[in-house]
């Protein structure tokens, strides 16, 4: 069975500190990586998918995660945070079937 | 273009009862997921429908069935409703049973008292 681990539960960050979240997964065969996010009181949003290719993937509103296969770790990173950036970020994994697998979450909280 | 979208936003119910939760999915997609989201909790995968049969299920009990209709709208039933149910239940929608849902509903709020 596949299941995903984040080891932050909560970040407190300063505006324009850089963020880094951690996730790794545990599952044997080909995986597709996936961080959402979750505004407050907003609906869950895809920030970026990996499925195969180049390791380090760009998705929208700056972020970015490097898939690293020999650690079984898709970290997600920002180089500057914003105060919007604020909300809960979600790790996801899939494997042959399509269902995702989520970690705990991280909330991230950016202070002004 | 829709995207998915779901009702009630909030319910209140009694242990013991019996709760249906609606979805539509984005237009344009056809395959449907429900996803349970305790508190504190990432989401926990219920169950995928396709051609309006169940094709995967989550580690869930008979309590959870579903059902999706000629227009890939689905319903989410919960039956003899326990306090542990209280949730945020999430539907989404791909455009195949084989992609993965990229894209969620803002979720139905269960509270069972």
């Amino acid at each position: 069975a596949q299941s995903v681990s984040q080891h932050n539960h909560h970040v407190i960050l300063s505006e324009a500190a850089s963020l880094e979240l951690g996730c790794n997964y545990s599952y044997g065969g080909t995986v597709n990586l996936f961080w959402y996010v979750q505004y407050p009181g907003q609906h869950l949003q895809l920030l970026l998918k990996y499925f195969s290719g180049d390791p380090l993937v760009k998705g929208i509103k700056g972020f970015e995660a490097e898939f690293i296969k020999s650690k079984f770790s898709f970290n997600l990173r920002k180089p500057s945070v914003q105060w919007s950036d604020t909300a809960e970020y979600f790790c996801a994994v899939t494997g042959t079937a399509s269902k995702l697998t989520f970690g705990t979450g991280t909330r991230l909280q950016v202070t002004l | 273009d829709a995207g998915v979208t779901q009702s009630p936003t909030h319910l209140i119910k009694t242990r013991g009862q019996q709760v249906t939760l609606r979805c539509s999915p984005k237009s344009g997609h056809d395959t449907v997921s429900w996803y349970q989201q305790a508190l504190g909790q990432g989401p926990q995968f219920i169950f995928q429908y396709y051609e309006e049969e169940e094709r995967q299920r989550g580690n869930f009990p008979d309590r959870f069935s579903g059902h999706q209709f000629p227009n890939y709208s689905s319903e989410l039933n919960v039956n003899a409703l326990l306090l542990g149910d209280s949730a945020l239940y999430l539907c989404a929608s791909s455009p195949g049973p084989s992609d993965s849902p990229l894209h969620f509903g803002n979720g139905t709020r269960l509270t069972v008292t």
